[in-house]
C-alpha cells in the first residue's frame, strides 16, 4: 500500500511566523507532489506543486522536495490567521492516481 | 465558469436506502475523479474516468458502490444499499487531463450521513 504520511497537528504558530508542514511518502518512484489547502467544510484547493528536488517559491509559500529522503515540505512565511486550514500533501502515483495524506491542521494565532 | 457542481450538498438517509450523488465536471475537462473523505482515512480515490470511460475503480469499497458517466457533463455515484460506515464527504473532481501539472478542481462535496 503506497502511503503518504503527515502529522495531524494541530500546528499552532503566531501570526507573522513561519509555518513548516512536512510530509513523507513511501513510493520511491513518485515524481509529482502537491500541496492542497482545505478550509473547514470546504473542498481542497491546489496551492503548489513540485517535481524537482530543491525549493520552489510562490509568494509566501515555498515547497521543498527531497526525493532521496522521500519527504516534501511546505513553508508558509508571514503566516496570517487566514492561513488557518488543513494542508493536504498529495503524491501522484503513476499517471492519474493521487495519494493524499490525512492532512495537517494549521492554526495561526492572532 | 461555474466550477465542478455536485448535488445534493447534504444527504441524510437511513441504512438500507439507495443514495445517488451527482456531479457535473467543468466543461472541457476529460478526467473525472470521485473521492471519499473521512477523518480516519483522509481523501481516498474511489474511481477515475477518462473521456467518460471508467479507467480505475479499484478504490470502490465494495459492490454496493457503482459509478457511471453517461456523457462528458454528468456522472453519478450510487450506493445501494447504504450503511452507516458509508457516512463521509464525497467529492467529485475534474481536470483537463489526468496527472502532471494539470490541476484537479474539486466540487463542493456531498456530506452523506447514513443513520
Amino acid at each position: 500500500q503506497k502511503e503518504v504520511e503527515q502529522n495531524s497537528g494541530p500546528l499552532s504558530v503566531p501570526e507573522g511566523a513561519i509555518a513548516s508542514l512536512n510530509c513523507t511518502y513511501s513510493d520511491r518512484g513518485s515524481q509529482s507532489f502537491f500541496w492542497y489547502r482545505q478550509y473547514s467544510g470546504k473542498s481542497p484547493e491546489l496551492i503548489m506543486f513540485i517535481y524537482s528536488n530543491g525549493d520552489k517559491e510562490d509568494g509566501r509559500f515555498t515547497a521543498q522536495l527531497n526525493k532521496a529522503s522521500q519527504y516534501v515540505s511546505l513553508l508558509i512565511r508571514d503566516s496570517q490567521p487566514s492561513d488557518s486550514a488543513t494542508y493536504l500533501c498529495a503524491v501522484l502515483s503513476g499517471t492519474y492516481k493521487y495519494i493524499f495524506g490525512t492532512g495537517t491542521r494549521l492554526k495561526v494565532l492572532a | 465558469d461555474a466550477g465542478v457542481i455536485q448535488s445534493p450538498r447534504h444527504e441524510v438517509t437511513e441504512m438500507g436506502q439507495e443514495v445517488t450523488l451527482r456531479c457535473k465536471p467543468i466543461s472541457g475537462h476529460n478526467s473525472l475523479f470521485w473521492y471519499r473523505q473521512t477523518m480516519m482515512r483522509g481523501l481516498e480515490l474511489l474511481i477515475y474516468f477518462n473521456n467518460n470511460v471508467p479507467i480505475d475503480d479499484s478504490g470502490m469499497p465494495e459492490d454496493r458502490f457503482s459509478a457511471k458517466m453517461p456523457n462528458a457533463s454528468f456522472s453519478t455515484l450510487k450506493i445501494q444499499p447504504s450503511e452507516p460506515r458509508d457516512s463521509a464527504v464525497y467529492f467529485c473532481a475534474s481536470s483537463l487531463v489526468a496527472g502532471g501539472p494539470n490541476e484537479q478542481y474539486f466540487g463542493p462535496g456531498t456530506r452523506l450521513t447514513v443513520t
